[in-house]
Order: C-alpha cells, then sequence, then structure tokens
C-alpha cells in the first residue's frame, strides 16, 4: 500500500472560517489526487480532483498540489455546519486504484 | 450520474460461514471494479482490484484464499469472505471504474458499502 499521511486531526472551526486540511504521499511518482468527504458508515463523495502543480478551485473549496513537496491540501472556506464530515485524501494509482488517508474529522461550529 | 449498487447494504452472521457481497454497475460496463475495507475510524484500505474475466489481483497482506472476488460480467463483481471470524468485521466498499464514451473522463463510482458484523 502506498502511504498517505494526513494532519490527525480532529479539526474544529467555527462557523464562516477557514478549514485546512493537509496530506503528505510516499510516492513520488504519483500524477493524481483527490479529496473525498465521507460521512459515517457512508461511501466516500468526491470533492475534488487535481492533477497539476498550484491551485485549483471550485465554490468555496480550494486543492492545492506540491509535487515537488509530496503535499496536497484541502481548503474550506465560509465552511458551515453541513461541512462537518470526515475528509479523505487519496492518491491515485495505475489502473484507476486509490489509496487513501486516514482521514480527517473536521468539526464546524455555529 | 453512473451508479454502483451495493448488496446487502449490512450482513450479520455467525463465525466460520461465509458471506457474498455483491457489486453492481447499473448504467455502464466496468472492467474493472475495487474491492475496499474500512476498520471503525480508519482509512479505507484497498484489498484487491477485481478484473473482468480474469482473476483479481490482490494488495499485498490481504489473503486471496479468504476473500473471494468473482468478476464474471461486466456489471457485477463479487466479493466473498469465507469462514468469517469476529475480526473480519468491517465496512466494505466497492468501486468500478467508468472509462466514459468519447467525451467524458474516466470516473470512480463508489457503493454505498456493506456493513460485516462476524458474531
Amino acid at each position: 500500500q502506498k502511504e498517505v499521511e494526513q494532519n490527525s486531526g480532529p479539526l474544529s472551526v467555527p462557523e464562516g472560517a477557514i478549514a485546512s486540511l493537509n496530506c503528505t504521499y510516499s510516492d513520488r511518482g504519483s500524477q493524481s489526487f483527490f479529496w473525498y468527504r465521507q460521512y459515517s458508515g457512508k461511501s466516500p463523495e468526491l470533492i475534488m480532483s487535481i492533477y497539476s502543480n498550484g491551485d485549483k478551485e471550485d465554490g468555496r473549496f480550494t486543492a492545492q498540489l506540491n509535487k515537488a513537496s509530496q503535499y496536497v491540501s484541502l481548503l474550506i472556506r465560509d465552511s458551515q455546519p453541513s461541512d462537518s464530515a470526515t475528509y479523505l485524501c487519496a492518491v491515485g494509482s495505475t489502473l484507476g486504484r486509490l489509496y487513501f488517508g486516514r482521514g480527517t474529522q473536521l468539526t464546524v461550529w455555529p | 450520474g453512473a451508479v454502483v449498487s451495493q448488496h446487502p447494504s449490512r450482513v450479520i452472521c455467525k463465525s466460520g460461514t461465509s458471506v457474498k457481497i455483491e457489486c453492481r454497475s447499473l448504467d455502464f460496463q466496468a472492467t474493472t471494479m475495487f474491492w475496499y475495507r474500512q476498520f471503525p475510524k480508519q482509512s479505507l484500505m484497498l484489498m484487491a482490484t477485481s478484473n473482468e474475466g480474469s482473476k483479481a489481483t490482490y494488495e499485498q497482506g490481504v489473503e486471496k484464499d479468504k476473500f473471494l472476488i468473482n468478476h464474471a460480467s461486466l456489471t457485477l463483481s463479487t466479493l466473498t469472505v469465507t469462514s468469517a471470524h469476529p475480526e473480519d468485521s468491517s465496512f466494505y466498499i466497492c468501486s468500478a471504474r467508468d472509462l466514459g464514451g468519447k467525451t467524458s473522463n474516466e470516473k470512480l463510482f463508489f457503493g454505498s458499502g456493506t456493513q460485516l458484523s462476524v458474531l
């Protein structure tokens, strides 16, 4: 299994704040990176995908990738209580395989 | 969007019995499907890659004789947990790869998961 590490959390932020989630990976040859949101007992839901160095924005979400540092992050702006969930970082491998980090539990309090 | 159906959603069985979990792609053909296992508050761990018409590819440390995978058609993969024991209790999730048409990108879709409890 390829190693994917996430900051341990849990992370707690007030409503309206920016939540910052971080992830590092071990395989320098990795080319595809994903952030998933998962609620307890449910399957993961894709939030963002990123393939190139730099930032990618989608609404309140911004993914950042730095391949030289083997680092991926997810920023959630204007956090809402409905954003409370576990966020999984995943690194893609050949043939569609994904390797996931342990996840960071985010709580947004009103 | 594409849907992956996983069944059953929850199963309770006695130790020593075998349990079969089905994963179906409902509106696309999936030559490749994936099986993951997730223990409470742990990450999804890739167990194996299921290949239509050929043997599954197992990740290191996963017992192929214990977790039997069959991918007999382009829309169905099954995972059988043989001689289940309490330590096999976990959340099992499948995903299927939709290679898409000429104008769409490859996408990965997850089933809803199966919670297995072995008594």
